[in-house]
C-alpha cells in the first residue's frame, strides 16, 4: 500500500505478558518515529530511527520498551511485562527525511487487562 | 507543565460557522509549527505546516504562528460537518538527532452540526 501500515491493529495483553507491534513505513522513507497517545491526549514522543540507526529513545517511558528497525525499513516497537499503564494507542509515522512531513499509521490499540 | 498547552473542548459549531482553535507554548526553540487532524481510531493527519512567525492560508484553513506570544492558531471557514474531528497542534524544534520530533498538544474536539 502507498501509506504507514501497523499490525496488529487491537491487541489485548494480560498484565505481565510481552508484545510486539509491527510498522511497515512508506517505502524509500528515512525516518521513523514511534508515538504513544493515551486516551484523549495527544501523541506523545517515545522514539527515532534514521534507517537502521535509533538516534534517540529519550522517549521511551521505562527499560521495558525496546525499539528496533535493523534493515531500515519495518520497525518493531516491543513491550516486556506489559502493565496496566501501557493501555494507549501506539502510532508509527515515517518520512522522507528527519524535518520532512511525518505521515502517520492507523495505530495499534493495546489494551492491557 | 505541559510544553505545549491546548484547550480539549469538546467544540460543537453549526455548519457554515467560523472555527478558531489555538494552542500556547513555552519553549522559545520551536520554530516548525503543525496542525494535524485525526478522525476517530485514525492516526493524525497533516493539515498545515508553517516554519516560524507568520500567516498561512490552504483553502478554507489559515493557520497563524505569533512566536512573541508563543501562540498559534488554526482557522477554519465555512465550516462543513466532515470537519468534524480532534484537531492537534504539534511543533519542532528542527534540531539536532530530533529533527523531527513532534511535541503534541492534547487536541481539541470539534463537531460541525448541519
Amino acid at each position: 500500500g502507498a501509506g504507514v501500515s501497523q499490525s496488529p491493529r487491537y491487541k489485548v495483553a494480560k498484565r505481565g505478558q510481552d508484545v510486539a507491534l509491527r510498522c511497515d513505513p512508506i517505502s524509500g522513507h528515512v525516518s521513523l518515529f514511534w508515538y504513544q497517545q493515551a486516551l484523549g491526549q495527544g501523541p506523545e514522543f517515545l522514539t527515532y530511527f534514521q534507517n537502521e540507526a535509533q538516534l534517540d529513545k529519550s522517549g521511551l517511558p521505562s527499560d521495558r520498551f525496546f525499539a528496533e528497525r535493523p534493515e531500515g525499513s519495518v520497525s518493531t516497537l516491543k513491550i516486556q511485562r506489559t502493565q496496566q499503564e501501557d493501555s494507549a494507542v501506539y502510532l508509527c509515522a515515517s518520512s522522507l527525511g528527519g524535518a520532512d512531513e511525518q505521515f502517520f499509521g492507523p495505530g495499534t490499540r493495546l489494551t492491557v487487562l | 507543565q505541559k510544553e505545549v498547552e491546548q484547550d480539549p473542548g469538546p467544540l460543537s459549531v453549526p455548519e457554515g460557522a467560523i472555527v478558531s482553535l489555538n494552542c500556547t507554548y513555552s519553549n522559545s526553540a520551536f520554530q516548525y509549527f503543525m496542525w494535524y487532524r485525526q478522525y476517530s481510531r485514525k492516526g493524525p493527519e497533516l493539515l498545515m505546516y508553517t516554519y516560524s512567525s507568520g500567516n498561512k492560508e490552504d483553502g478554507r484553513f489559515t493557520a497563524q504562528v505569533d512566536k512573541s506570544s508563543k501562540y498559534i492558531s488554526l482557522f477554519i471557514r465555512d465550516s462543513q460537518p466532515s470537519d468534524s474531528a480532534t484537531y492537534l497542534c504539534a511543533m519542532s524544534d528542527g534540531r539536532g538527532s530530533t529533527l523531527g520530533r513532534l511535541y503534541f498538544g492534547r487536541g481539541t474536539q470539534l463537531t460541525v452540526w448541519p
